[in-house]
C-alpha cells in the first residue's frame, strides 16, 4: 500500500497570506495525485488532480506541483473561505489501490 | 448538473449488513466515460477508499475491505449500491458516493481522482 504523508498536520496562517502543504508518497505515484478540501459537515471538494490541474470553478489562487513522491498544494493570499482541511489521494495503481493522506487542518492565526 | 445522493439506514447492528444506495441524477451510469465509487469517513478522522465499479460490472475493492463488501450497480433505477457484511463498530463512518473519471492507457481504462461526490450518509454501528 503506497502511503501517503501530509504536513504539517496542523496549520495556522494569517488570511491573505501564503500557504504551503505538503504530501509525500511512500514510493512513486507519478502525477497521480489529487487534492481535496473539506469543510465541517461537508463533502470533500475536488481542487486539483494529476498533480497541478485545477478543477472547474477552483480559484486561481490555488496552485499543486510535484511528482514522483513529493507534492505541494499552494494557496496564495488565503481568503476566510480557504480554512478547512486539505488531503491528497493517490490513484497511481492498477489494479486500483486508491489512499489519501491524513490531512493537512489550514487555521486562522 | 450532476447530484449524487446517498440513501439507506442510518444504524446498523454489529453482525449485520450495511446497505446504502446512491441515486445518480443529471446524468447516467451507464456509460463507459466514467467509474462510480464509494468512499468512508470515519468522525473525526480521515477518508478512506472503498471501491469502485464500472459500467460492465467490473469492480475493485480495498484489499482491507474485500471479503466483506459488495458494490453492484442497477442502471434501470440509475443506482449503484455499496454492501458491508458483518459490520463492527469500526465501520461507523459517513458513507460517500463518487463520481471517477477514467483515463484510458493502452486498453485498460484507469479510474483517476473523484470529481462530484454526494453530501454524505452517516451510518453508527451500535445495538
Amino acid at each position: 500500500e503506497i502511503v501517503l504523508t501530509q504536513s504539517p498536520a496542523t496549520l495556522s496562517v494569517s488570511p491573505g497570506e501564503r500557504a504551503t502543504l505538503s504530501c509525500r508518497a511512500s514510493q512513486s505515484v507519478a502525477n497521480n495525485l489529487a487534492w481535496y478540501q473539506q469543510k465541517p459537515g461537508q463533502a470533500p471538494r475536488l481542487l486539483i488532480y494529476a498533480a497541478s490541474t485545477r478543477a472547474t470553478g477552483v480559484p486561481a489562487r490555488f496552485g499543486g506541483s510535484g511528482s514522483g513522491t513529493e507534492f505541494t498544494l499552494t494557496i496564495g493570499s488565503l481568503h476566510s473561505e480557504d480554512f478547512a482541511i486539505y488531503y491528497c489521494h493517490q490513484y497511481n495503481n492498477w489494479p486500483p489501490e486508491d489512499t489519501f493522506g491524513q490531512g493537512t487542518k489550514l487555521e486562522i492565526k | 448538473q450532476l447530484q449524487l445522493q446517498e440513501s439507506g439506514p442510518g444504524l446498523v447492528k454489529p453482525s449485520e449488513t450495511l446497505s446504502l444506495s446512491c441515486t445518480v441524477s443529471g446524468g447516467s451510469i451507464n456509460t463507459n466515460s466514467y467509474y462510480w465509487g464509494w468512499v468512508r469517513q470515519p468522525p473525526g478522522k480521515g477518508l478512506a477508499w472503498i471501491g469502485n465499479i464500472f459500467y460492465d460490472g467490473n469492480t475493485y475493492y480495498n484489499q482491507s475491505l474485500k471479503r466483506r463488501v459488495t458494490i453492484s450497480m442497477d442502471t434501470s433505477k440509475n443506482q449503484f449500491s455499496l454492501k458491508v457484511t458483518s459490520v463492527t463498530a469500526a465501520d461507523t463512518a459517513v458513507y460517500y458516493c463518487v463520481r471517477v473519471p477514467l483515463v484510458m492507457v493502452t486498453a485498460l481504462h484507469l479510474p483517476t481522482w473523484f470529481d462530484s461526490w454526494g453530501q454524505g450518509a452517516l451510518v453508527t454501528v451500535s445495538s
